[in-house]
C-alpha cells in the first residue's frame, strides 16, 4: 500500500521567512496530493492540492511543487506569518476524493 | 469550499457506554464518506470508508463490531464506538466526497474522552 513520508517533523522559522516542507510517496499510481493545515482541537484544511498531471501550482504565498519520476513534492510558504503556525499534512490517494494516506505531519512555528 | 459539520465536537462518557458521532454534509450530497482517528501529536489514520447506502469498508485492526458506522443517506454519516473503554479516548474526524473527480472536505473533528 501507499507510504507517505514527511520531512520535517517541526520546523521554526522567523516572520517573514520561507517555509518548505517536503513529502515522498511509494505509490506510482497515487495521482492527487493535497496538503492540510491543522490548528490545535480543529479537523483538517485544505490549504492546496495538486494533480499529477500539473508540476507546479501557486496560491498567493502558498505553492506546491511535484516530481513524479522522483515520487515527491513539497509544500512553500513564502512571506511566513505567525498564524502560519500550525501543524501541517500531506497525503496521497489514488483518486481524487478518494482515500487519502497522511504523512505524519510538520509542526511549523512562525517565530515574531 | 464545502462545508463538513460534525457533532459532538467533545464529548465524554463512561466506560462501558456507547457514543454517536455525526458527520454531516451541509451543502452537498456526499457518497463517500471517511472515519479518521488521531492520537495526540500523530497523523490521521483512516478507520473505515463507508459508502451510501452500503456497508463500511473497514482497515485491518479496525473492530467494525466496536466501530458501527452507518451512512444511511447522502449527507449524514455515523459513527458509534460501542462499549467504550479509556483507549477508545482519542479525537475522532470525518470527511466526505461527492464521489469520483470531487475533493474530500474534512469535518471539524471530535474529541472524546472515556473515564
Amino acid at each position: 500500500g501507499e507510504n507517505v513520508e514527511q520531512h520535517p517533523s517541526t520546523l521554526s522559522v522567523q516572520e517573514g521567512d520561507s517555509a518548505v516542507i517536503k513529502c515522498t510517496y511509494s505509490d506510482s499510481a497515487s495521482n492527487y496530493f493535497p496538503w492540510y493545515k491543522q490548528e490545535l482541537g480543529k479537523g483538517p484544511q485544505l490549504i492546496i492540492d495538486i494533480r499529477s498531471n500539473v508540476g507546479e501550482k501557486k496560491d498567493q504565498r502558498i505553492a506546491v511543487t511535484l516530481n513524479k519520476t522522483a515520487k515527491h513534492f513539497s509544500l512553500h510558504i513564502t512571506e511566513t506569518q505567525p498564524e502560519d503556525s500550525a501543524v501541517y499534512f500531506c497525503a496521497a490517494s489514488t483518486g481524487y476524493g478518494q482515500n487519502f494516506v497522511f504523512g505524519p505531519g510538520t509542526r511549523l512555528s512562525v517565530l515574531p | 469550499g464545502a462545508v463538513v459539520s460534525q457533532h459532538p465536537s467533545r464529548v465524554i462518557c463512561k466506560s462501558g457506554t456507547s457514543v454517536k458521532i455525526e458527520c454531516r454534509s451541509l451543502d452537498f450530497q456526499a457518497t463517500t464518506m471517511f472515519w479518521y482517528r488521531q492520537f495526540p501529536k500523530q497523523s490521521l489514520m483512516l478507520m473505515a470508508t463507508s459508502n451510501e447506502g452500503s456497508k463500511a469498508t473497514y482497515e485491518q485492526g479496525v473492530e467494525k463490531d466496536k466501530f458501527l458506522i452507518n451512512h444511511a443517506s447522502l449527507t449524514l454519516s455515523t459513527l458509534t464506538v460501542t462499549s467504550a473503554h479509556p483507549e477508545d479516548s482519542s479525537f475522532y474526524i470525518c470527511s466526505a466526497s461527492g464521489g469520483q473527480g470531487t475533493e474530500a472536505f474534512f469535518g471539524q473533528g471530535t474529541r472524546l474522552t472515556v473515564v
